[in-house]
């Protein structure tokens, strides 16, 4: 099955330096992908929808200049923490959607990347 | 806006034995799709069963199915012969079908699945 590899698994950083996650689809095309946050025992939160190309939507409440998404190719989406502080630290998944005709099957997930900021 | 609920934040069940999680939804649209998936410790989030809205047969998969009551907005799982591997956090997520969609998922709030041995 499409694979979704997510790099790093793991991040500790200072407060105050920037943090750069990256989220590639292995074997297909994903002109979309979308970014989550999840904090201990609670659920996903969507912070962003992806798109190949332009700009990302956010969701309300996420700070665009804080988040930073770029999604320059159809196989790598990256998200970039900037200035991280201890609140920031948390879970992010990426996911990556296939095509519109074939949106109805698996939303493929990456392994998360599980940020510590100091 | 779409919103799933998630009521039962944690539930146990005895190894071999059949366990229910509940969903509901709400909803607006007529065309969509539902899904559980299971985030074990691992955290990897791992898909257990999907539903298309105009299937008025309820999925099943080994020993997950589903009961999707579409005018109530309900969509739970049952697990039949839990296995200790069963044991994770479960996730309803609902995902719009029509063309202008983006293809996200909106997830309930989890239910904690305990497996007794």
């Amino acid at each position: 099955g499409a694979v979704v590899s997510q790099h790093p698994s793991w991040v500790i950083c200072k407060s105050g330096t920037s943090v750069k996650i990256e989220c590639r689809s292995l074997d297909f095309q994903a002109t979309t992908m979308f970014w989550y946050r999840q904090f201990p025992k609670q659920s996903l939160m969507l912070m962003a929808t992806s798109n190949e190309g332009s700009k990302a939507t956010y969701e309300q409440g996420v700070e665009k200049d804080k988040f930073l998404i770029n999604h320059a190719s159809l196989t790598l989406s990256t998200l970039t923490v900037t200035s991280a502080h201890p609140e920031d630290s948390s879970f992010y998944i990426c996911s990556a959607s296939p095509p519109p005709d074939k949106r109805g099957e698996k939303l493929f997930f990456g392994s998360g990347t599980q940020l510590s900021v100091l | 806006a779409q919103t799933v609920t998630q009521s039962q934040p944690e539930m146990s069940v005895q190894e071999a034995e059949t366990v229910t999680l509940s969903c509901t939804y709400d909803t607006s649209e007529s065309d969509y799709y539902l899904f559980w998936y299971k985030q074990p410790p691992s955290r990897q989030m791992i898909l257990v069963i999907r539903q298309e809205a105009y299937k008025q047969q309820n999925a099943t998969e080994n020993r997950f199915s589903v009961n999707f009551q579409k005018a109530a907005k309900s969509f739970s799982l049952k697990i039949s012969d839990s296995q200790l591997g069963d044991a994770a956090m479960y996730f309803c997520a609902y995902r719009s079908r029509g063309s202008s969609n983006t293809g996200k998922l909106i997830f309930g709030q989890g239910t904690t699945l305990q497996v007794k041995p």
